[in-house]
């Protein structure tokens, strides 16, 4: 089975900072990992994913994530954050023991300040 | 671009009442999944289903039920609603059974009062 651990359930920062909102995940096979974002009371948006080739993969938004195998881990990353960046972040994995279904962390609430 | 349109957006029912969301995914897409978001909770998957035919089920309750028609639509039937299935439902579609990711639909907020 599937998981996936988003390491901070809150994260503050300034505006024009960078920041990282940290995801490892377990699987037993070969995985494909996602990032999505949900702004208030919108639906889900994908941000990036992985799927294989290159670890460091570029999203939308100035987005970008790398996956790093040995440690099971899929950082999501900002040289610099705006306040429009405000909003939930998810990570999700799926593989295909799991019929491509995606298993969501927790979340992580990035709240960017003025 | 076309996205996953899901209808209606808001919807208020009282307890053991019938509730039926609606899913029309993106043209092409042959994949439908079903997912439920409690308030400040992640996502959790329902069902899916693939050219029509179920291909996966999650925590879905008994009282709920699902099915993709021919035009590949979806709908997601619940009966006898409970307090506790007040949630965000949302539907996603892709090709290739999701291997590549979905797209979802902005969400059906039920409310049951």
């Amino acid at each position: 089975a599937q998981s996936v651990t988003q390491l901070d359930s809150q994260v503050p920062v300034f505006e024009e900072a960078p920041v990282e909102l940290r995801c490892n995940y377990s699987s037993s096979v070969s995985v494909y990992l996602f990032w999505y974002v949900q702004y208030p009371n919108q639906g889900l948006q994908l941000l990036l994913k992985y799927l294989s080739g290159s670890t460091l993969v570029k999203g939308i938004n100035g987005f970008e994530a790398e996956f790093n195998k040995s440690q099971t881990s899929f950082h999501l990353r900002k040289p610099s954050v705006h306040i429009s960046d405000t909003a939930e972040y998810f990570c999700a994995v799926s593989d295909t023991g799991s019929n491509y279904k995606l298993t969501f962390g927790k979340g992580t609430l990035l709240t960017v300040n003025p | 671009a076309a996205g996953v349109i899901q209808s209606p957006r808001h919807l208020i029912k009282e307890k053991r009442e019938t509730a039926t969301l609606k899913c029309y995914p993106i043209p092409r897409h042959d994949t439908v999944y079903w997912y439920q978001q409690g308030p400040g909770q992640d996502p959790q998957f329902l069902i899916s289903f693939y050219e029509k035919m179920q291909s996966d089920k999650g925590s879905i309750p008994d009282r709920f039920s699902a099915q993709q028609f021919s035009d590949y639509h979806s709908e997601l039937n619940m009966s006898s609603l409970e307090l506790g299935d007040s949630a965000l439902y949302f539907c996603a579609s892709s090709t290739g059974q999701g291997a590549y990711g979905y797209t979802f639909g902005s969400g059906t907020r039920l409310t049951v009062v």
